[in-house]
């Protein structure tokens, strides 16, 4: 079945250590995306790519990197360099916009990250 | 940027009807979308209209879109307990883009 998936469902990590959440999807889907979602704020975008190899920051990219090397696979790598990392992370992936051709956002069942 | 706002919380008692409002401040979204997200899990599409309709019915769901006003609306007919979840709404900008509202979320009682 195609899908996107995001591993680990919960994430452990001590303070001044990088960590590294997955995302890959089987759906074909060129874009890719990660938010993060806080209690009362909605999702908020932290980077997204259109294509292999490119991407762009969101509005809240700082402390954060990411890597698209294959059309699957989007990792999100969450860096000493941000401040308050404790969040739930959730992944999406869309096929390219069509023009009035709705594409729909798939998204994964999310990373709970906690710093300790 | 867009901004998306949405009220925090609504209660409603089972076999109501539930309304759940959103405003954005960006006119250019092609498509806007309403999307459900169960505790501790991602976000589930439910609906979407597009930005040249003011109205679309889909079985229990009626989504109103008033482009002067920049107000878009969810209704839910007979709400049911498992309803009960946080709704989005979001709207595509440019370069595919999803800005999402702040979630509403939506407690029905038996």
């Amino acid at each position: 079945d195609g899908g996107i998936t995001q591993s680990p469902k919960y994430l452990f990590r001590k303070e001044g250590q990088n960590v590294t959440l997955s995302c890959e999807q089987n759906l074909n889907h060129d874009a890719m995306y990660w938010y993060r979602q806080d209690p009362g704020q909605g999702l908020r975008l932290i980077y997204y790519s259109q294509i292999v190899n490119d991407f762009q920051k969101g509005d809240i990219a700082e402390g954060y990197s990411v890597s698209r090397e294959k059309k699957e696979s989007f990792p999100l790598t969450v860096t000493s360099a941000q401040k308050n990392p404790t969040a739930f992370y959730l992944c999406a992936s869309r096929d390219r916009d069509r023009g009035p051709v709705n594409t729909e956002a798939f998204f994964g069942q999310g990373t709970r990250l906690t710093v300790v | 940027g867009e901004d998306v706002e949405q009220s925090l919380f609504l209660s409603v008692r089972e076999g109501d009807s539930s309304v759940i409002n959103c405003t954005y401040t960006d006119s250019s979204s092609t498509y806007l979308y309403w999307y459900k997200q169960e505790p501790g899990a991602g976000l589930q599409l439910l609906t979407y209209i597009f930005s040249n309709m003011d109205m679309k019915q889909d079985q229990r769901l009626t989504v109103l879109l008033n482009k002067k006003d920049k107000h878009l609306s969810l209704r839910i007919a007979d709400t049911q307990t498992g309803d009960s979840a946080i709704y989005f709404c979001a709207g595509n900008t440019g370069f595919q883009k999803l800005v999402f509202g702040t979630g509403t979320r939506l407690l029905v009682s038996p």
